[in-house]
C-alpha cells in the first residue's frame, strides 16, 4: 500500500500568512489521484481538493494544490481564522486508498 | 441537498458487534459508492472499506476482512457497517463518506463514536 507522510506535523502561523503543507509519496501516485481535506475538533473531513489541483465545490480560491508523482503541496494564499485545523491528505491511485497522518495548522 | 445522517453513539462490551447506520437523502443512492472511515481518539483517519449500493458488492480493507460486514437496503436509502468481535482498540468515530467519480469522499457523515469498554 501506498504510505502517505505528511510534513510538518504541526505548523504555525498567524492570520494572513501563507501555509505551505506537504505530502510525500512511498510510490508514485497513478494519475496525481491526491485530494486534501480539512477537519475541525468534533467534525467531519471536508474535501478541500482533488485530482492534485482541482478545487471542489465552494472551497475558496485562497486553497490551491499542486504536485506530481510522490511530492504534493496544499497551499494557503493568505490564513483566515478560519482555516486553523488538521489537514489530511489521501491517495485514490492505488488500493487500498490512504490517508497521511495530517498536519495542524495552529495559530501563533 | 446531499446529506449522509448518521445513527447514533454506541457502547459495547469486548466481543460484541456493532451495526451502523448511514442514511443518504438529496441524490440517487445507488449511483455513489459508500465507504467507511474511522477515527481513533486523537488519531488519523483509516479507511475500511466501501459497498457499491447498486449492486451490494464489497471491498474491504485487509486489517478488517472476516471482522467487517457492508450491507445497504436501497428500499430506504441506507447503508450499514457492522464490525464484530470488538475490542478496546475499535473505540473510534466512525464516519460513512460518498464516492463519485473516484475515490475521494465528497460528503461525509457526521460520525458515529462507537466506544468498547467492560
Amino acid at each position: 500500500e501506498i504510505v502517505l507522510t505528511q510534513s510538518p506535523g504541526t505548523l504555525s502561523l498567524s492570520p494572513g500568512e501563507r501555509a505551505t503543507l506537504s505530502c510525500r509519496a512511498s510510490q508514485s501516485v497513478s494519475r496525481s489521484y491526491l485530494a486534501w481535506y480539512q477537519q475541525k475538533p468534533g467534525q467531519a473531513p471536508w474535501l478541500l481538493i482533488y485530482g492534485a489541483s482541482s478545487r471542489a465545490t465552494g472551497i475558496p480560491v485562497r486553497f490551491s494544490g499542486s504536485g506530481s508523482g510522490t511530492e504534493f503541496t496544499l497551499t494557503i494564499s493568505r490564513l483566515e481564522p478560519e482555516d486553523f485545523a488538521m489537514y489530511y491528505c489521501q491517495q485514490y491511485g492505488g488500493s487500498p486508498v490512504t490517508f497521511g497522518q495530517g498536519t495542524k495548522l495552529e495559530i501563533k | 441537498q446531499v446529506q449522509l445522517v448518521q445513527s447514533g453513539a454506541e457502547v459495547k462490551k469486548p466481543g460484541a458487534s456493532v451495526k451502523v447506520s448511514c442514511k443518504a437523502s438529496g441524490y440517487t443512492f445507488t449511483g455513489f459508492y459508500i465507504h467507511w472511515v474511522r477515527q481513533a481518539p486523537g488519531q488519523g483517519l483509516e479507511w475500511m472499506g466501501w459497498i457499491n449500493p447498486n449492486s451490494g458488492g464489497t471491498n474491504y480493507a485487509q486489517k478488517f476482512q472476516g471482522r467487517v460486514t457492508m450491507t445497504r437496503d436501497t428500499s430506504i436509502s441506507t447503508a450499514y457497517m457492522e464490525l464484530s468481535r470488538l475490542r478496546s482498540d475499535d473505540t473510534a468515530v466512525y464516519f460513512c463518506a460518498r464516492t463519485s467519480y473516484g475515490f475521494f469522499f465528497d460528503y461525509w457523515g457526521q460520525g458515529t463514536l462507537v466506544t468498547v469498554s467492560s
